[in-house]
């Protein structure tokens, strides 16, 4: 089974903190994603990556930055949260030779204060 | 901007009966279509995918795609209070063989099974 995990379910922090969200996957895929979830707005890409070292913007990336140094790794930033930032963070991955079919992490809850 | 629209819901149903969720697409240009299922305070998961016109079947599940409509649907058989969820369509375009492209998710419909 193929599995992706993410370093918290839920995660409390202080305006301008600076945040990092961790995703794990253990089959060796190849593309990774970073989505935030909001009621009424739906799942929005912030970022992905094809590669070790490579990322492309999604369609909101103001605010964060990402990190992916390892294949199995894709870590999100935020440098300095914001109170918008509140939002469910769901990473996910895939394998191309699998037709697209991406696999979900279970979520981190972020709160901003 | 690709957009990918789905009706809000709820959309309820009784237990047995057939549950139909429909989705439109902006993008000529998408070929694959999914559609996840997300159960509440659960991550989304993968029912199915469809890249060819007409129907594809998979147990209680059959995705439908219409591309000269631009238009996907899933209907759900035998519909079970287990299927209570919100369900989210989403298109995929031409892989750029750069590994660069992206899938668009619409915001998703709640689907309720009444018992």
């Amino acid at each position: 089974d193929v599995k992706v995990t993410q370093s918290s379910r839920y995660l409390v922090k202080r305006t301008g903190e600076k945040v990092f969200l961790e995703c794990v996957q253990d089959m060796d895929h190849e593309n990774m994603f970073w989505y935030r979830q909001d009621p009424g707005l739906g799942l929005r890409l912030i970022y992905f990556s094809y590669d070790v070292k490579m990322k492309e913007k999604g369609d909101i990336p103001e605010g964060y930055s990402v990190s992916r140094e390892k294949k199995e790794r894709f870590s999100l930033i935020l440098e300095s949260a914001s109170t918008n930032q509140t939002s469910m963070y769901l990473c996910a991955s895939e394998t191309r030779t699998r037709g697209n079919e991406q696999f979900f992490g279970p979520g981190t809850r972020l709160t901003v204060l | 901007q690709k957009e990918v629209e789905q009706n809000s819901g709820p959309l309820s149903v009784p237990e047995g009966a057939i549950a139909s969720l429909n989705c439109t697409y902006s993008d000529r240009g998408s070929q694959s279509f999914f559609w996840y299922r997300q159960y509440s305070g659960k991550s989304p998961e993968l029912i199915m995918f469809i890249y060819s016109n007409g129907d594809k079947e998979d147990g209680r599940f059959t995705a439908q795609l219409n591309k000269a409509s631009q238009y996907v649907s899933l209907l759900i058989r035998d519909s079970q209070p287990s299927d209570s969820a919100t369900y989210l369509c989403a298109a995929i375009d031409a892989y750029s063989g750069a590994g660069s492209y992206q899938l668009t998710f619409g915001k998703g419909t709640k689907l309720s099974v009444i018992p």
